[in-house]
């Protein structure tokens, strides 16, 4: 079967690095994606990967490992309005996104 | 531009009441997709659409019908409600065979089924 895991909730403090890992096995790879959710709202992209890999954007990076159906969030410089849902989905064989239930952080002054 | 927008916000329903969810997108995506998401679980794939006058079964279909007429629209329609439908309900858009394949999701709508 199709599975993405991730943690449910982690807890930071501000101005710190926090790393949300995200392990998969999907029939197929076309790409792995991070999403935010704050609550009530829709997701958002944050981030793409396919190849093997660190992929930086501003305080946020993510990492990729194919032969080891891992990935990583890594969120620099904590702020408050980065308290929320992140979501990590992989694209199977079909181009169907198989997400993960989403680990919910919680930013602590 | 508006991107997606899903009517109406939330709803309050009646078991065994039929109703639509409506989905449009001005960003001429080929694909659009609906989802449902509970508590403690991912988005779950209801159905999707690859292209206008195409759908497909997702993860979860059984209750729900879809239709892609044209390009911008995707409605989702239950056809008799039931309580184990209350949830949040997202439709989704993506450029297949674009860069990266993303997707972007309109703002949901929230269905209590009483």
């Amino acid at each position: 079967g199709q599975n993405i895991d991730q943690p449910t909730e982690m807890t930071a403090t501000e101005g710190a690095i926090v790393q949300i890992n995200c392990t998969y096995q999907t029939s197929g790879f076309n790409g792995l994606f991070w999403y935010q959710q704050h609550a009530g709202e829709a997701p958002t992209f944050l981030s793409y990967n396919v190849l093997d890999g660190l992929e930086e954007k501003g305080r946020f990076s993510s990492f990729l490992s194919r032969s080891k159906g891992y990935s990583y969030l890594l969120l620099k410089e904590l702020q408050m309005k980065d308290s929320a849902s992140y979501l990590c989905a992989v694209m199977d064989s079909n181009y169907q996104l198989i997400w993960g239930a989403g680990t919910k952080l919680i930013i602590k002054p | 531009t508006a991107g997606i927008t899903q009517a109406p916000t939330s709803q309050i329903l009646a078991a065994g009441r039929s109703m639509t969810l409506r989905c449009t997108q001005d960003m001429r995506h080929n694909a659009m997709y609906w989802y449902r998401q509970d508590l403690g679980l991912g988005l779950r794939l209801i159905h999707y659409s690859n292209t206008a006058g195409t759908t497909g079964k997702g993860e979860v279909p059984d209750g729900y019908s879809v239709s892609r007429a044209n390009t911008d629209d995707f409605p989702l329609t239950l056809a008799s409600a039931v309580p184990s439908q209350t949830s949040v309900y997202f439709c989704a858009s993506s450029d297949l065979g674009g860069t990266y394949n993303e997707q972007f999701f309109g703002p949901g709508t929230r269905l209590t089924v009483l």
